[in-house]
């Protein structure tokens, strides 16, 4: 069925070293992949998407990279710093679902950015 | 900036009552949405609503859920008897694309069901 893996679960880095978390969909149909970034008791907010027409997409210090082949996608966080401390959920855009937006997510990386 | 906003933003009830959980999608979006996260869990989707109707819902959103958007603003989630199992955050969201658009999330109801 539709599914989203997403690992680590937990990352804990060093202020100014890099994190990568990476996500697998089983939905070759799947063509739109958002990253959410989701604070203690707030709302999931949108940091970067990506669609299948697109390997890779940077925004700063925020990159998303997509491999439509292995089904694969990574969020890569340079130059960390404290307050990208948060939890980090991938999701993807189910195929064709009467083309609304259903979004599965992966079950979150708790990310914490030691000074 | 605009934003989805959601009310109440905590409610507790008693085991069998229904609740009402109520949103205000951004004004000029036509997709509506409610989605779950059970605490410490990810997010999952119950149901969109676009043109007064259900378009899509999970297997979660059985016979005791039900959404409606009684005027031209709100949207809302009932619960008609709700269960200890019910007890989570509640994320409205909205977009304006259909297909693959953003979705704008409000700030969450946290339902607790005691």
């Amino acid at each position: 069925g539709e599914n989203v893996e997403q690992h680590p679960s937990t990352l804990s880095v060093q202020e100014g070293d890099s994190a990568v978390i990476k996500c697998t969909y089983s939905d070759s149909a799947s063509n739109y992949f958002p990253w959410y970034k989701q604070e203690l008791g707030k709302r999931p907010q949108l940091i970067i998407d990506i669609r299948s027409n697109v390997g890779e997409k940077k925004d700063q210090r925020i990159a998303v990279t997509l491999n439509k082949t292995a089904k694969h996608f990574s969020l890569h966080i340079t130059e960390t710093q404290p307050e990208d401390s948060a939890v980090y959920f991938c999701a993807a855009h189910l195929g064709f679902s009467g083309g609304y937006n259903k979004l599965i997510f992966g079950a979150g990386t708790r990310l914490a950015v030691h000074p | 900036e605009p934003e989805v906003t959601q009310t109440p933003s905590h409610q507790v009830t008693q085991m069998g009552q229904e609740v009402i959980l109520r949103c205000v999608p951004i004004s000029n979006h036509l997709y509506f949405y409610w989605y779950r996260q059970i605490l410490g869990q990810k997010v999952e989707f119950l149901v969109s609503f676009y043109n007064n109707e259900i378009s899509e819902k999970s297997e979660i959103f059985d016979d005791q859920f039900s959404v409606e958007r009684p005027d031209g603003s709100n949207f809302t989630l009932k619960i008609r008897s709700t269960k200890l199992e019910d007890s989570a955050m509640y994320f409205c969201a909205s977009s304006e694309a259909s297909f693959s658009g953003e979705l704008f999330f409000g700030e969450g109801s946290r339902l607790t069901v005691l």
